[in-house]
């Protein structure tokens, strides 16, 4: 079974703080993503890296960055926590068919519930 | 512009009735389509995939849904809910990127 393993399920913090998401995934896979969901908007893609040291920017990258120095590992970054950054963050890994190719199948780890008080 | 519509925000079925969850996509290329489902407190488990080989698909758990470009819709379908099957479902929509739908939260009644 693939497994993607996200470092906290809840998370509390202060505005202003730099906060870590970490994601750990467990079947070598190429593609890594972070998505934020909010009820009434889906999921959003954030971030997506497509191999080690690489990255391209979501539709929401703003007020976030990412790094992936490992393959299997993939963290998310918030520099300043803002409340409007209180949400449900998920990662997802997939196969790469290609060079920048986005997703097919995507496996998802259980999600991290982070508050910005 | 791609974009993914799922036309209800909340459907609520008996037990043992017929579920249908609505999905239409917008795409300038054929796009794979995908249903993707989250219970509470989980991540997202695919369901289904369409990547433009049979237009009637078959998925986990009884799920199905059906491609229909003329109608540009991949709605997904099953025959008779059961109480686990209360979930939120995501439509979404790949061809150079992913985008996921709003989500539809399904309920079951006894």
């Amino acid at each position: 079974d693939v497994k993607v393993t996200q470092s906290s399920r809840y998370l509390v913090k202060r505005t202003g703080e730099k906060v870590f998401l970490e994601c750990v995934q467990d079947m070598d896979h190429e593609n890594m993503f972070w998505y934020r969901q909010d009820p009434g908007l889906g999921l959003r893609l954030i971030y997506f890296s497509y191999d080690v040291k690489m990255k391209e920017k979501g539709d929401i990258p703003e007020g976030y960055s990412v790094s992936r120095e490992k393959k299997e590992r993939f963290s998310l970054i918030l520099e300043s926590a803002s409340t409007n950054q209180t949400s449900m963050y998920l990662c997802a890994s997939s196969e790469s068919r290609g060079l920048g190719t986005v997703a097919y199948e995507q496996y998802f780890g259980p999600g991290t519930r982070l508050t910005v008080t | 512009a791609q974009s993914v519509t799922q036309l209800d925000s909340h459907v609520s079925v008996s037990e043992g009735t017929p579920v249908l969850l609505r999905c239409n996509y917008s795409s300038s290329y054929s796009p794979s389509l995908f249903w993707y489902v989250q219970h509470p407190n989980k991540g997202l488990q695919l369901l289904l995939k369409y990547t433009s080989a049979a237009t009637l698909v078959k998925g986990i758990n009884g799920f199905e849904a059906e491609f229909k470009k003329s109608e540009t819709s991949f709605h997904l379908t099953k025959p008779s809910a059961h109480m686990s099957d209360a979930a939120e479902y995501f439509c979404a929509s790949v061809t150079t990127k992913i985008i996921f739908g709003s989500g539809t939260r399904l309920s079951i009644r006894p």
